[in-house]
């Protein structure tokens, strides 16, 4: 089915151990996006990318890097991780119509020890 | 600051009853407003998206409302089903770039 696919699905990570979130999607959208989910709180976005080559600093940065691989894949790293990371991460796309909206992925259920 | 806030936080309701969600924005300038439901463990999928001259929006048993003017939203669900069990999230787009602001979400319940 077209859509977003992230991996993995859930993951534990010891403090300072690194890894890489992957997303990927089907639907030829230029605009990919990282964001944060946690208890009580809006999703946070982490980073984004408007288009094959570009990437862009949202509104929570720090402590992640990312890689705009392609024009389907978009990848997060965490170099160094921390609990305060622990949080469900989800990946969205978007195409260039205006009503499309978000398509997002399943999340990555991700806890750091 | 740009902000969305949503209320209730949570809610419960029997099946087959209706209820409406609420959700008040600041966000200026302002593109449109999109309803989006999350079931567990999943990723949000949008249900609505309304811009500023569209008052009212139904998607089936879905229906969502918009005042501009007192920046405030609604998402109405009628007869709801146990399948409405899920959160629903009120995102407001920013006129002119990529800004989205989330909301925190409604945590909907609906019991047999």
């Amino acid at each position: 089915n077209a859509g977003v696919t992230q991996t993995p699905k859930f993951q534990v990570l010891k403090t300072g151990q690194s890894m890489t979130l992957q997303c990927a999607q089907d639907m030829n959208h230029n605009s990919m996006y990282w964001y944060r989910q946690d208890p009580g709180m809006g999703l946070r976005l982490i980073y984004y990318s408007a288009s094959e080559g570009t990437t862009d600093k949202g509104e929570v940065p720090n402590g992640y890097n990312v890689s705009r691989l392609n024009k389907r894949e978009f990848s997060l790293r965490l170099e160094s991780a921390a609990p305060s990371q622990t949080s469900v991460y989800f990946c969205a796309s978007e195409g260039t119509a205006f009503n499309y909206g978000y398509t997002f992925g399943s999340g990555t259920r991700l806890t750091v020890v | 600051k740009n902000q969305v806030e949503q209320s209730p936080q949570s809610l419960i309701i029997l099946e087959g009853k209706n209820c409406t969600l609420q959700c008040n924005y600041t966000v200026s300038p302002f593109s449109n407003l999109r309803w989006y439901k999350q079931d567990t463990g999943r990723g949000p999928v949008s249900l609505t998206i309304m811009t500023f001259s569209e008052n009212t929006k139904s998607n089936g048993r879905y229906t969502a409302t918009l005042d501009a003017d007192t920046k405030q939203s609604s998402l109405h669900i009628t007869a709801s089903q146990l399948s409405d069990s899920a959160s629903y999230i009120c995102v407001v787009r920013k006129a002119a770039g990529n800004k989205l602001t989330f909301g925190g979400g409604t945590r909907v319940l609906v019991k047999p």
